[in-house]
């Protein structure tokens, strides 16, 4: 079953804005890592932030979280046509539970 | 090997036929894993394999779905008399243990469409 929620479904941008999507899970987690997906095929890990950690840089990238209202953020910053993907969360005990995922289109 | 592979990439079948698909994860990585993905919706785990332990096969959806690993190698996932509903893309990940602190490394998916 889905743990993880994302909002919005989809969001489209200009490129060199920023793009912010978030995600709400219902258990505890030991991690929270966030993927990306073209093209409807494999994923690629972007960023794992730690249960004890708050917030994470990598980048262009910054994910925060907050485990007392049990969501994550992950910011795009000074979007780029590529960026053009699905974005998923997925929490983790022992194995990845993701989201049904975040469509963001940047306009050219 | 240099990353997660799976064959073939695209399968198209007909209902009622069985169809094998194939993952050769990273080479040393001892954990791997299956999931599904219907088209607009996420992943949906299947069951994955750590090293010699028994494997969590929770995420089948039916006894027509089973999955076998050769030692920390191969993983072949195998469908019996398909449905047009098991038509999505089958993934494969695998990471360097079972720990959850570790990335998941996905392969390209196998792409399955059932007539």
């Amino acid at each position: 079953s889905q743990q993880g929620e994302e909002d919005p479904q989809a969001l489209s941008i200009q490129e060199g804005e920023n793009a912010t999507m978030n995600c709400s899970y219902k258990t505890s987690i030991n991690n929270l890592q966030w993927y990306r997906q073209n093209s409807g095929r494999g994923l690629v890990h972007l960023i794992l932030i730690r249960s004890n950690e708050r917030e994470k840089h990598s980048g262009r990238l910054r994910v925060t979280l907050d485990t007392s209202k049990k969501s994550s953020s992950l910011l795009i910053t000074a979007s780029r046509a590529a960026d053009t993907a699905s974005y998923f969360c997925a929490t983790a005990d022992y194995k990845l539970s993701f989201g049904a995922g975040t469509t963001v289109t940047v306009r050219a | 090997g240099a990353g997660v592979s799976q064959s073939p990439s695209n399968k198209v079948t007909e209902k009622g036929k069985d169809v094998e698909l194939r993952c050769d994860p990273i080479s040393g990585h001892t954990a791997l894993y299956w999931y599904r993905q219907r088209l607009g919706q996420g992943l949906e785990f299947l069951i994955y394999f750590q090293g010699n332990s028994a494997p969590d096969k929770s995420g089948l959806p039916s006894d027509r779905f089973s999955a076998e690993r050769t030692g920390e190698s191969v993983s072949t996932l195998t469908i019996q008399r398909t449905q047009q509903e098991d038509s999505a893309v089958y993934l494969c990940a695998s990471s360097a243990d079972w720990s959850s602190y570790n990335e998941q490394f996905f392969g390209p998916g196998t792409r399955l469409t059932v007539l």
